[in-house]
């Protein structure tokens, strides 16, 4: 792996099933982040982790969560899909030190029917 | 509130200058990015201001005025693989990525 990968590449869900996106970064870096971006919209954080064994809640995370059982893996987790979570998902991460730039992985195309 | 504004679509023709400009209102700052995204594409990393002044990478240049609260992506020579979507974005006292909502860029033979 080089950089950070996400899967599944694209997904139709129907309302009301419980999906995970997966998440994986090869770069050790301390920070994560997951990201929606919709159309108009600037990217939107939905929960963000700073280190292993901790996460926070970011700008819109009513409906999902997350977990960071170690430094590679980052979860995002939608108990039960509605139409308003059709959107597309971005992970990101960066090290905390420095410039604190993020990288990003491909993304994950989520409609909910 | 936290704000950050950037235009929404700009044209601009192949060989030429384009400036993007960036104004913003946040929380705290701790810096001001430039990302570039290419249609269907993951955001990619171009520029980082944390201090005034002008930043150089070849053919991008990326301007802060702190005071200000503005900043502006100059791309010059264009060419026609620079047509994408430039995201400003700051980092506020937490180190959070606020987003603009993205500049969408055309270029023209």
């Amino acid at each position: 792996i080089a950089g950070i990968t996400q899967a599944p590449t694209s997904q139709i869900l129907a309302a009301g099933r419980r999906m995970t996106l997966r998440c994986t970064q090869d770069m050790r870096h301390n920070a994560m982040y997951w990201y929606r971006q919709d159309l108009g919209l600037g990217l939107r954080l939905i929960h963000y982790s700073n280190t292993a064994g901790t996460t926070g809640k970011g700008e819109v995370p009513d409906g999902y969560s997350v977990s960071r059982a170690n430094t590679d893996d980052f979860p995002l987790t939608l108990a039960s899909a509605v139409p308003s979570q059709t959107s597309v998902y971005f992970c990101a991460s960066s090290d905390l030190e420095g410039g604190r730039e993020q990288f990003f992985g491909p993304g994950t195309r989520l409609t909910v029917l | 509130g936290q704000n950050i504004d950037q235009p929404t679509e700009m044209t601009a023709t192949e060989g030429a200058i384009v400036q993007i400009n960036c104004t913003y209102q946040t929380s705290g700052f701790n810096g001001l990015f430039w990302y570039q995204q290419h249609a269907g594409e993951a955001p990619t990393f171009l520029s980082y201001n944390v201090l005034d002044g002008l930043e150089e990478k070849g053919r991008f240049s990326s301007f802060h005025s702190r005071s200000k609260g503005y900043s502006y992506l100059l791309l010059k020579e264009l060419q026609m693989k620079d047509s994408a979507s430039y995201l400003c974005a700051v980092a506020d006292s937490n180190y959070q990525l606020i987003w603009g909502a993205g500049t969408k860029l055309i270029i023209k033979p």
